[in-house]
């Protein structure tokens, strides 16, 4: 089946920090793999993706890599602010049934000036 | 602007109640979805539906309806017999037919069973 691990939280990181959120997933095909970012009290905004393995998606200093070879999509960013301050989540996409995500359960960043 | 709109932001109701959260968008999408979100946990998917007049259950349907008669509305009904209805509703959409395709999140709806 289709499934998403990601690193739990909560992470606290000083600005300027480095962060990784680590994230692995099991699936049939070959899935899409994104990362959402959510706000408090808002829904979910895309952050970036990557459609096949060796790409790397990038937006706003983050990066993730899409590594088959270990089922991995880690979000990584140089130097964090305090208004990355969110929850991030990791997803998957199978082509078929109704393009279904899976996601991971989250992971809570705060980063402290 | 397109997107996808989701009212109310904030809905009280009392228990035995049953209650419909609205979902519109505006982007052409042909697939729609309903999550649910409680505090600390991820998505779990409710209901989709990939086309007018046609839904599929997801991993928690039970105690909740859908209907899709237009390609921009996918209304969730939560009925009294949804056990725990207090949660975080989040509508998306999508195009349908590539797993690259990313869904598109509404503001969500905070639903609150007194």
């Amino acid at each position: 089946g289709n499934s998403v691990t990601q690193m739990e939280g909560p992470v606290t990181l000083s600005e300027e920090a480095f962060l990784t959120i680590n994230c692995t997933y099991t699936a049939t095909g070959y899935p899409s793999l994104f990362w959402y970012v959510q706000y408090p009290g808002e829904g979910l905004q895309l952050l970036l993706k990557a459609t096949k393995a060796d790409d790397k998606g990038s937006n706003k200093g983050f990066e993730a890599t899409y590594r088959k070879e270990t089922t991995s999509f880690h979000l990584e960013k140089g130097s964090v602010q305090v208004s990355d301050s969110a929850v991030y989540f990791c997803a998957l996409s199978t082509a078929g049934t109704g393009n279904q995500f899976y996601f991971g359960t989250g992971t809570s960043l705060t980063v402290i000036p | 602007d397109g997107g996808i709109t989701q009212s109310p932001k904030y809905l009280f109701r009392k228990e035995g109640q049953n209650v419909t959260l609205s979902c519109e968008q505006n982007l052409n999408h042909d697939a729609m979805y309903w999550y649910r979100q409680d505090p600390g946990q991820g998505l779990r998917l409710i209901y989709y539906s990939q086309i007018v007049n046609d839904f599929q259950k997801g991993d928690i349907a039970e105690g909740y309806s859908v209907s899709r008669e237009k390609k921009e509305s996918f209304p969730l009904t939560v009925t009294s017999a949804q056990k725990n209805p207090t949660a975080f509703y989040l509508c998306a959409s999508s195009i349908y037919g590539y797993s690259g395709n990313e869904q598109f999140f509404g503001p969500g709806t905070r639903l609150t069973v007194l």
